[in-house]
């Protein structure tokens, strides 16, 4: 079954260090995949895709992520945590061939002043 | 702001009652999505419509049923509502099916 796996619930880190948000997904040929952030009572803001180009993906606001097939994972990462980044982030994947997008379960990203 | 426009923004019923959520997509988009946002179930997609035909049906019950007009606005149509229906119902918009989503700032519902 298609599927998308959000490795961790809650993510805290202090200001200034670096973010890691892990995703996996069920492997197929050809995903695209999305990251996405949620501020509190705010809609869905698309941070970053790939889609079959270059496996590394550079986002809005210092985000990037990378594509690594064999392990078939999408983490998003950033150098260096601003407060404004405390948000909850979705890894979104979607399959060739079909039509349903599948988002992850999010990620709550604290950020430590 | 996306682009992508819904109202109402907040919607108290009760149970058993039937509701209407409209969702205009960015100019030029084809494609509208919905999505349910809860606290126990997360995001979960309901349904995928293209040019005005339905594309993909995801966890989306009997009860709820959408629908895309020529203008390509879309409405969701949520009936025999229980409790549990209430929720953040988002749209999302996109060119086309595999390009990135763009999402409205939902509608929050609230089933008394």
């Amino acid at each position: 079954a298609q599927s998308v796996t959000q490795l961790d619930s809650h993510v805290s880190v202090s200001e200034g260090t670096p973010v890691l948000l892990r995703c996996n997904y069920s492997s197929s040929y050809s995903p695209s995949l999305f990251w996405y952030v949620q501020h509190p009572n705010k809609g869905l803001q698309l941070l970053l895709k790939y889609t079959s180009a270059a496996t590394l993906v550079k986002g809005i606001n210092g985000f990037e992520a990378e594509f690594k097939k064999s392990e078939t994972s999408f983490h998003l990462t950033k150098p260096s945590a601003h407060m404004s980044d405390a948000a909850e982030y979705f890894c979104v994947v979607r399959y060739t061939g079909g039509f349903k997008t599948i988002f992850g379960a999010g990620t709550r990203l604290f950020v430590k002043a | 702001d996306s682009g992508v426009t819904q109202t109402p923004k907040h919607l108290i019923t009760a149970t058993g009652q039937r509701v209407t959520l409209r969702c205009s997509p960015r100019s030029g988009d084809l494609s509208v999505y919905w999505y349910q946002q809860s606290l126990d179930q997360g995001l979960q997609f309901l349904i995928h419509y293209y040019n005005g035909e339905e594309r993909a049906k995801g966890n989306i019950l009997e009860r709820f049923s959408a629908q895309q007009f020529p203008d390509l606005h879309s409405e969701l149509n949520l009936s025999s509502l229980e409790l549990g229906d209430s929720a953040l119902y988002f749209c999302a918009s996109s060119v086309a099916w595999d390009n990135e989503q763009f999402f409205g700032p939902g509608t929050r519902l609230t089933v008394l």
